[in-house]
């Protein structure tokens, strides 16, 4: 079994459109969750972190779930500009401080 | 200014060749990471260097060698390039932050294209 795992998509919407991705991680230790954006032949960029009482940011809504170890993202009105490949990102052990990555799930916005 | 960087962007190369990626951060960042992106996209954790200090050394094969002259910058060093070794590969740094706080942001650098022929 995959440590993070996601649903690779596409998620082919219009504009406008509410889309959720969820995510599913393995280890029960996990001590920080995050969505990161990654834009074609980019760098991976946070968009954000997510809290267990779940979070807000604009358009974007987190939510976790600790018991069954999983996390969602929604995205409320789409924009051509949210196209990209989400991804899920956990990291599992503070002592080490490596992100463990999903594979990612991507997202097209169409006018 | 750019945070994290990366020389070169683009490479290529002949297998058998041994070639070096650069990756300098001025955020002033104690830990630095290096990633690989593979063909399926997926990004996996291959080191972390905390102050100058090997952290992390994943199940990589001992041709990859990581040098950290300083806490600013990570260099990664390729001995005997195979074709399995075509990736993108991407540096990134963090600052501790406080247990119990949010977790800390890790800052990428652009990415080098590595392509082995």
């Amino acid at each position: 079994r995959k440590e993070v795992e996601q649903d690779p998509g596409p998620f082919n919407v219009p504009e406008g459109a509410t889309v959720a991705f969820n995510c599913t991680y393995s280890n029960s230790a996990s001590q920080s969750f995050f969505w990161y954006r990654q834009d074609c032949r980019k760098e991976p960029k946070l968009l954000m972190s997510v809290y267990s009482s779940g979070n807000e940011d604009g358009r974007f809504t987190a939510q976790l779930n600790r018991a069954s170890q999983y996390i969602s993202l929604l995205i409320r009105d789409s924009k051509l500009s949210d196209s990209a490949t989400y991804l899920c990102v956990v990291n599992g052990d503070t002592g080490r401080r490596a992100l463990t990555f999903g594979s990612g799930t991507r997202l097209q916005v169409q006018p | 200014d750019t945070a994290v960087s990366q020389t070169p962007k683009y490479l290529v190369t002949q297998m058998g060749n041994d070639k070096s990626i650069k990756c300098e951060q001025n955020l002033g960042h104690d830990t630095m990471y290096w990633y690989k992106q593979d063909s399926k996209k997926f990004l996996k954790i291959m080191f972390s260097y905390n102050n100058k200090e090997l952290i992390i050394n994943e199940t990589v094969p001992n041709r990859f060698s990581p040098k950290s002259p300083d806490k600013a910058h990570l260099n990664l060093h390729i001995n005997s390039l195979e074709l399995g070794d075509s990736a993108v590969y991407f540096c990134a740094s963090s600052q501790l932050r406080l247990a119990g706080g949010p977790g800390e942001t890790q800052y990428f650098g652009p990415g080098t294209r590595l392509l082995v022929l």
